[in-house]
């Protein structure tokens, strides 16, 4: 079993649309999470930390379930612009060099 | 602006060449790090750098070395290529420090190597 896991997608959705994915880790001692976006061709970049308690940033909210030992992100509204690779990562010490990728959701936007 | 850069964007070469892949970041990062990522499989962690001279195996450091002289810098080697090591190469840096750590790596924009 993989440390971290993601639906490979692709998940082809229409503008407009609401759009969930999940990740879910293997490591109960996981300390931190957060998403990253990655474009085609293009380097991964940081789009959001996981806080415990959920967190929000425009369009975009992010949570965890330690019970469960998943992360989500929520994407409202969905923008041409928001097709991309999603990554969660996680973290295993608060040091930040044990971190994991999930193999990326890719997402496609429809007009 | 943060800037990673890395050396090659694009190369190629023959099996049982040495590959050198730089890695230099303007932030006064202590952590460095050499990803490679491929279809299917991700990024996985070849090495990464946590101080100058320090290093520490990935998950799949055989058949890679690194070098990190200097802060800004942590180069890539491969001393034999192998067809198997085609990939996109990518670098990053985070800084560290309990209470400014935000988790943000930093990458440059990679590195794709074909191997013939």
């Amino acid at each position: 079993r993989k440390e971290v896991e993601q639906d490979p997608g692709p998940f082809n959705v229409p503008e407009g649309a609401t759009v969930a994915f999940n990740c879910t880790y293997s490591n109960s001692a996981s300390q931190s999470f957060f998403w990253y976006r990655q474009d085609c061709r293009k380097e991964p970049k940081l789009l959001m930390s996981v806080y415990s308690s959920g967190n929000e940033d425009g369009r975009f909210t992010a949570q965890l379930n330690r019970a469960s030992q998943y992360i989500s992100l929520l994407i409202r509204d969905s923008k041409l612009s928001d097709s991309a690779t999603y990554l969660c990562v996680v973290t295993l010490n608060n040091a930040g060099n044990m971190l994991t990728f999930g193999g990326g959701t890719r997402l496609m936007v429809k007009p | 602006d943060v800037k990673v850069t890395q050396s090659s964007r694009y190369l190629v070469k023959r099996t049982g060449e040495k590959v050198f892949l730089e890695c230099v970041q303007d932030m006064d990062h202590e952590n460095m790090f050499w990803y490679r990522q491929d279809p299917g499989l991700g990024l996985r962690l070849i090495y990464f750098s946590y101080d100058v001279k320090m290093k520490e195996k990935g998950d799949i450091p055989e058949g890679y070395s690194v070098s990190r002289e200097k802060k800004e810098r942590f180069s890539l080697i491969l001393e034999s290529a192998s067809t198997n090591q085609t990939s996109m190469y990518l670098c990053a840096s985070r800084s560290t420090g309990v209470y400014s750590d935000t988790g943000e790596l930093f990458f440059g924009e990679g590195s794709r190597l074909t191997v013939l």
